[in-house]
């Protein structure tokens, strides 16, 4: 069954290091979306992207976040400057076009800094 | 804008037994959809089971079955002859059909813990 590929499981950063959070989103997918978890809490929308652009993004994305599809497989977020309020889950998910729902999330990855 | 509400911070459930798991919500948008996912301990997000807003029945995957009741806004999982690998948190959320980005909405979660 296809899947969303996500690297690295775990990065851990010092605070103030730009990270880059990487995704493979499954091949004729065309919504892709990150969402973060801080520890114990619930799960939170941070941006959707589609058609090469952001469609909606939370308050929580400010500008030190940015999301990019260099290369048409890859589907990337970038924190320019972590916070120590930074660290948490990131899951990217994808969903096919035409449906109502069919969302398919990655593993995660799990941001400490420090 | 859409909230999900799960009151039930953490259930204790026996191997075999059924165990409900409150979901209730709040949107404006006339279609949507609801989805039940379930996080065990290694953190990855696992799909259970969906339920549009104008689907006619209740849906039903497994063991697996949401009780659906829209003039209430309430959309409870109901897991059936619980197994000790059901032991995870489990989460609701919701997708407005209109919003943009389609995005989901997530509540707060329950913890499961399945006794033997």
């Amino acid at each position: 069954e296809p899947e969303v590929t996500q690297t690295p499981s775990h990065q851990v950063t010092q605070m103030g290091q730009e990270v880059i959070l990487r995704c493979v989103p499954i091949s004729n997918h065309l919504y892709f979306y990150w969402y973060r978890q801080i520890l114990g809490q619930k799960v939170e929308f941070l941006v959707s992207f589609y058609n090469n652009e952001i469609s909606e993004k939370s308050e929580i994305f400010d500008d030190q976040f940015s999301v990019e599809r260099p290369d048409g497989s890859n589907f990337t977020l970038k924190i320019r400057s972590t916070k120590l309020e930074d660290s948490a889950m990131y899951f990217c998910a994808s969903q096919r076009q035409g449906t109502n729902y069919g969302y398919t999330f990655g593993s995660g990855t799990r941001l400490t800094v420090v | 804008a859409q909230k999900i509400t799960q009151t039930q911070p953490g259930m204790f459930v026996q191997e075999k037994e059924a165990v409900t798991l409150d979901c209730t919500y709040d949107t404006s948008d006339p279609s949507y959809g609801l989805f039940w996912y379930k996080q065990p301990s290694s953190g990855e997000m696992i799909f259970l089971i969906y339920q549009g807003s104008y689907d006619q029945q209740n849906a039903t995957e497994g063991r697996y079955s949401l009780n659906f009741q829209k003039a209430r806004k309430s959309a409870n999982l109901v897991i059936s002859a619980s197994q000790l690998g059901d032991s995870a948190m489990y989460f609701c959320a919701m997708r407005g059909i209109r919003a943009a980005g389609n995005k989901l909405t997530f509540g707060g979660g329950t913890r499961v813990l399945v006794k033997p």
